[in-house]
């Protein structure tokens, strides 16, 4: 049972690059949702998924999309990279409204 | 956005020692959980709590629902070097519909050995 498992781990971007973060869940939850870390501001919710083929938009959703195309996969894709999107992301996943399930980040460097 | 405020930002304390820390909100909350952070990993969940006056234990962790429903609180007791970390206190924004979790910024940590 790995939980919610994060690929890559670490990725360095030149502006103006796109890549796109895989996210997947073994635990049979109705909702996804990724975060960004930065320092000194906690987690904040990019977007979020209530089930497979819906997505919703979080609190900074701009310059990022996202899919959920199969209920165990939700990935978040960056068009355009630019120097502000330099930040941990992390996914989570969840029954409905219940306690979040993290994995364990991805970071990127936006150069 | 809304945000909850987290106290205090940081700690250091020697080991052996008690921890408190503390989190409110701007608006009632029907949910609250506490999380750790160890470097590199991601949040672990410590403690959910879902009634105003709750009070819950995980060990020598234990985690209160303010009765006013915007406030909740965490103690760890005789504080062991492993306790070093980042704690975040998260809400979810919301009494109803679904819950988009909003998080504090975080109460980092130290232990001296």
């Amino acid at each position: 049972n790995a939980g919610v498992t994060q690929t890559p781990k670490f990725r360095v971007l030149k502006t103006g690059q796109s890549m796109t973060l895989l996210c997947a869940q073994d635990m049979n939850h109705e909702y996804m949702y990724w975060y960004r870390q930065d320092p000194g501001m906690g987690l904040r919710l990019i977007h979020y998924s209530v089930g497979e083929g819906t997505t919703a938009k979080g609190e900074v959703p701009d310059g990022y999309n996202v899919s959920r195309l199969k209920k165990q996969n939700f990935l978040l894709g960056l068009e355009s990279a630019a120097p502000s999107q330099t930040s941990v992301y992390f996914c989570a996943s969840s029954y409905r409204n219940g306690p979040l399930h993290f994995g364990n980040g991805t970071r990127l460097t936006v150069t | 956005g809304q945000q909850l405020n987290q106290s205090p930002q940081s700690m250091f304390i020697q080991e052996g020692e008690d921890v408190s820390m503390n989190c409110t909100s701007s608006s009632i909350f029907n949910t609250w959980l506490w999380y750790k952070q160890d470097p590199g990993e991601g949040p672990v969940l410590l403690i959910a709590l879902y009634k105003a006056g709750e009070l819950t234990s995980n060990g020598r962790l234990t985690a209160q629902f303010g009765i006013t429903r915007k406030d909740s609180f965490l103690n760890i007791s005789a504080s062991i070097p492993s306790d070093v970390g980042i704690y975040f206190c998260a809400g979810p924004g919301t009494t109803s519909g679904t819950y988009k979790y909003i998080f504090g910024t975080g109460t980092r940590l130290k232990v001296l050995a």
